[in-house]
């Protein structure tokens, strides 16, 4: 039973539009969702959150929007650039345990 | 703030044999957590201590393994009569529990565990 799914395992844009990297979860109960990219040879690394009660979070050219009623969020990236070309995790967090999705690969093509 | 750091970074044994891995947190951090992650998926938790109890351990982990916090510092894992399904990418994370808060977490660049 996976509660947090990323369905699109690939995604691929040119260097100045935007990366859209959608994200599905089946639990009502969380209460924070994550985002986390990831590297090569590294560990994850924190990029942006979104609280339930909330329904969008800007941090410069990143935003998360949320959609609670089709248990759905998504990560805008724009514009985006070649050194955002890495693994994106989509988790969500309810009691301190945060449950991730299998990853989405952006290529950004300069 | 030197991060979270794991070692080995990688660990080569025999089916059947018993290995250990550490992980030693961001200091002020009051929550340490292991996740095991193989290719093409997610990070997949498998146990997490608030200072050094432990708080909460994942029904698919098997009694083969076990984790430690003592004194609510570093940490280990020890996985005993290693398979070879246990070859995997072990990674550590904490966090800072303060309140209703997003509780990100910061990750070490993991364990990368061969069972042969």
């Amino acid at each position: 039973d996976q509660q947090v799914k990323q369905n699109s395992p690939s995604l691929s844009v040119q260097e100045g539009r935007i990366s859209i990297l959608n994200c599905d979860y089946t639990n009502s109960m969380f209460d924070y969702f994550l985002w986390y990219k990831k590297y090569p040879a590294e560990g994850p690394t924190f990029l942006i959150s979104i609280s339930s009660i909330k329904d969008k979070n800007e941090d410069g050219r990143f935003t998360v929007f949320l959609n609670k009623s089709a248990k759905h969020l998504s990560l805008h990236i724009v514009p985006s650039q070649p050194g955002d070309s890495a693994v994106y995790f989509c988790a969500a967090k309810r009691a301190g345990k945060s449950t991730f999705g299998d990853g989405t690969t952006l290529t950004v093509k300069p | 703030d030197t991060g979270v750091s794991q070692d080995p970074r990688h660990k080569i044994t025999k089916r059947g044999q018993n290995v250990t891995f550490r992980c030693d947190p961001i200091s002020e951090h009051n929550r340490l957590y292991w996740y095991r992650q193989t290719l093409g998926q997610g990070p997949e938790f498998l146990t997490y201590f608030q200072n050094e109890a432990q708080l909460e351990k994942s029904r698919l982990l098997s009694d083969r393994f076990s984790a430690e916090r003592p004194k609510g510092s570093f940490s280990t894992l020890e996985i005993q009569r290693t398979e070879q399904g246990d070859s995997a990418m072990y990674l550590c994370a904490s966090s800072f529990r303060y309140g209703q808060e997003e509780e990100k977490l910061f990750f070490g660049s993991g364990t990368q565990l061969s069972v042969l």
